[in-house]
């Protein structure tokens, strides 16, 4: 299977700031990467997928970029309603599909 | 408005048994593969099992392999997953999960069912 980890698995962050979540992949996955944002009680939500391509009616301050095995999720201005668990998730190789250990982003 | 609703979830012993439904409203389900996903409380996301639109491919997670069935209806619009032997590791909020045509990325989720195994 392909392990998926993520860095940091938590931060802490101002309303305002430039936040950047990395992934790196156990082997390429050619960019066949998604992001979700969790929030308490909730089910994931679909941010990111083909590792750059923003899912339809997500904000455009989430970006998302990298190759082979590196990527990373950025949120360009932090909003109050971004506070969330993130998570990555490779799905170049199926079934197996893999996900990330999550990186929850705190208010500081 | 797609729309999938887990149900079926609740308290069971170790080495019991549990049936999961989820039932899809809102696009046509018979031509969307479909996935168990769970979480522990307080953990990560696991992918559990997956089901072909027509039944045809189905794939379990080893840690459930030989334990967990998963099925669907088409003329229902439901999917299933039968739990059997179970332990207190399954414990965790299980949710459905519609697969975007065409790639392996969960474009949709339920809300979640809780199981919880314990004596």
């Amino acid at each position: 299977d392909i392990q998926m980890t993520q860095s940091p698995s938590s931060l802490s962050a101002s309303v305002g700031d430039r936040v950047t979540i990395t992934c790196r992949a156990s082997q390429g996955i050619s960019n066949s990467l998604a992001w979700y944002q969790q929030k308490p009680g909730k089910a994931p939500k679909l941010l990111l997928y083909a590792a750059s391509r923003l899912e339809s009616g997500v904000p455009s301050r989430f970006s998302g970029s990298g190759s082979g095995t590196d990527y990373t999720l950025t949120i360009s201005s932090l909003q109050p309603e971004d506070f969330a668990t993130y998570y990555c998730q490779q799905y170049y190789s199926t079934p197996q599909l893999t996900f990330g250990g999550g990186t929850k982003v705190e208010i500081k | 408005e797609v729309q999938l609703v887990e149900s079926g979830g609740g308290l069971v012993q170790p080495g019991g048994s549990l049936r999961l439904s989820c039932a899809a409203s809102g696009f046509t389900f018979s031509s969307y593969s479909m996935n168990w996903v769970r979480q522990a409380p307080g953990k990560g996301l696991e992918w559990v099992s997956y089901i072909s639109s027509s039944s045809s491919t189905i794939y379990y997670a080893d840690s459930v392999k030989g334990r967990f069935t998963i099925s669907r209806d088409n003329a229902k619009n439901s999917l299933y997953l039968q739990m059997n032997s179970l332990r207190a590791e399954d414990t965790a909020v299980y949710y459905c999960a519609r697969v975007r045509v065409g790639g392996g990325l969960f474009d949709y989720w339920g809300q979640g069912t809780l199981v919880t195994v314990s004596s």
